[in-house]
């Protein structure tokens, strides 16, 4: 059964601040999302990585995935507080039978 | 524009009672998920399908139920067998593309469920 963590659960930053946060799995795939999540709303796509060695980057957030090491992280430059939210990493099973996986989600606070 | 529409936005139900959360989209995709999501926690998959009039159990199936009559509708019922049916649903849709495209999901708004 595949297993999605993410390191750290809770984020707590300073706004100016750099960060990562950190997605691991337990099986081989090579499809791997973040999403966001703000309090009471639903998910939105950010970063869509398809390959080991894909980067993508999207304003203050920077996203890799190592297909290898089974591992991808969401790095943040200069937080600001309109970055804080609940961030998600999704692994896609779906060419093992199986469908997407969730991760529980890191939810990032940054302050003033 | 495209989306995902879900309805109701907030529900409260009794203990006993059925109820049915609407999802339609019309993005023309293929597969469509239900989700569970409680406090603090991540994603949890209830049915998807792929297909209409096809449809598959995910890891929380049990107390649910769902049809595939249209490819753009996918309604969830939560039913009384369902001891713990508090919670955030989100209804998501993708394309089945090819194994190396990106599939990625779209979701609705989400319907929020609360037992009284």
């Amino acid at each position: 059964e595949l297993k999605v963590e993410q390191n750290p659960l809770f984020l707590s930053m300073q706004e100016g601040k750099n960060y990562t946060i950190y997605c691991n799995y337990s099986t081989t795939s090579d499809r791997l999302y973040w999403y966001r999540q703000d309090p009471g709303k639903s998910l939105e796509s950010l970063f869509v990585l398809l390959s080991n060695g894909a980067v993508k980057q999207e304003g203050r957030l920077m996203a890799s995935l190592d297909t290898k090491a089974r591992l991808s992280t969401l790095h943040i430059t200069a937080a600001v507080h309109d970055l804080s939210a609940t961030y998600f990493c999704a692994v896609d099973m779906r060419n093992y039978g199986q469908n997407f996986v969730f991760g529980p989600g890191t939810r990032l606070s940054v302050l003033p | 524009d495209g989306g995902i529409t879900q309805s109701p936005k907030y529900l409260f139900r009794k203990e006993g009672q059925n109820v049915t959360l609407s999802c339609e989209q019309n993005l023309n995709h293929d597969a469509m998920y239900w989700y569970r999501q409680d406090p603090g926690q991540g994603l949890r998959l209830i049915y998807y399908s792929q297909i209409v009039n096809d449809f598959q159990k995910g890891d929380i199936a049990e107390g649910y139920s769902v049809s595939r009559e249209k490819k753009e509708s996918f309604p969830l019922t939560v039913t009384s067998a369902q001891k713990n049916p508090t919670a955030f649903y989100l209804c998501a849709s993708s394309i089945i593309g090819q194994a190396s495209g990106a599939n990625v999901l779209t979701f609705g708004a989400g319907s929020r469920l609360t037992v009284l």
